[in-house]
């Protein structure tokens, strides 16, 4: 069984259109995160929610808005694409808010290409 | 300012030889937590170890093996008689409890990664 899922996998797209990317957790965690990786590896925090609720925004543009239909679901929109949103989005979850205590797990990831 | 360093980019070894991957962290609170996470080619994110503040012993996991010294404020790992599997990016990672300031509590800070390439 797949712990954190991600959907799609890859997701190729025309730089200004609007597109969904959607993870789930069947771990029973209180906490979903999106982390960003660029071309070069480097991975970064975007989001977090803890029970539905945004606890981390770390200064992401507002075409990126989270949503928590529940705590097993977070799902990723982003409104008019642009090229520098080419990455690899990865989702994560936690038991709490406090991730030292248990470590993260992660999906697979989803490379979004813009072209 | 760069919370997590991880100094060496890149990194190439034959098989069979020893390699020590650096990592050097920065943070005001004095609960925190460690990782170190491991890329395959393939992509995705694969938990090693997790070490807290209060724990400095080291550990040893079949042919890895960590090194926490906080007096230097570094996490380094160590793959022992590498063999060609190990070659990946290697994240280190540190999480704050905030209880000095208003931080990003609770979620990973990662460094830079190393690439490993391990050659037959």
């Amino acid at each position: 069984d797949t712990a954190v899922s991600q959907t799609p996998k890859y997701l190729v797209t025309q730089m200004g259109n609007d597109k969904s990317i959607k993870c789930e957790q069947n771990l029973g965690h209180d906490t979903m995160y999106w982390y960003k990786q660029d071309s070069k590896k480097f991975l970064k925090i975007m989001f977090s929610y803890n029970n539905k609720e945004l606890i981390i925004n770390e200064t992401v543009p507002n075409r990126f808005s989270p949503k928590s239909p529940d705590k097993a679901h977070l799902n990723l929109h982003i409104n008019s694409l642009e090229l520098g949103d080419s990455a690899v989005y990865f989702c994560a979850s936690s038991p709490g808010t406090d991730a030292g205590n248990q470590p993260q797990h992660f999906g697979d990831g989803t490379r979004l290409s813009i072209l | 300012a760069q919370k997590v360093t991880q100094a060496q980019t890149e990194i190439s070894v034959v098989e069979k030889e020893d390699v020590t991957l650096d990592c050097v962290y920065e943070t005001r609170d004095t609960t925190y937590y460690l990782f170190w996470y491991k890329q395959p080619p393939s992509g995705e994110l694969v938990f090693l170890i997790r070490r807290n503040s209060f724990d400095e012993q080291n550990e040893i996991s079949g042919r890895y093996s960590w090194n926490f010294q906080k007096s230097t404020s570094s996490f380094n790992f160590t793959i022992t008689a590498s063999q060609v599997v190990d070659s990946a990016v290697y994240f280190c990672a540190l999480s704050e409890r905030g209880e000095n300031y208003g931080g990003s509590q609770g979620n990973l800070i990662f460094g830079k990664g190393t690439k490993l390439s391990v050659k037959p």
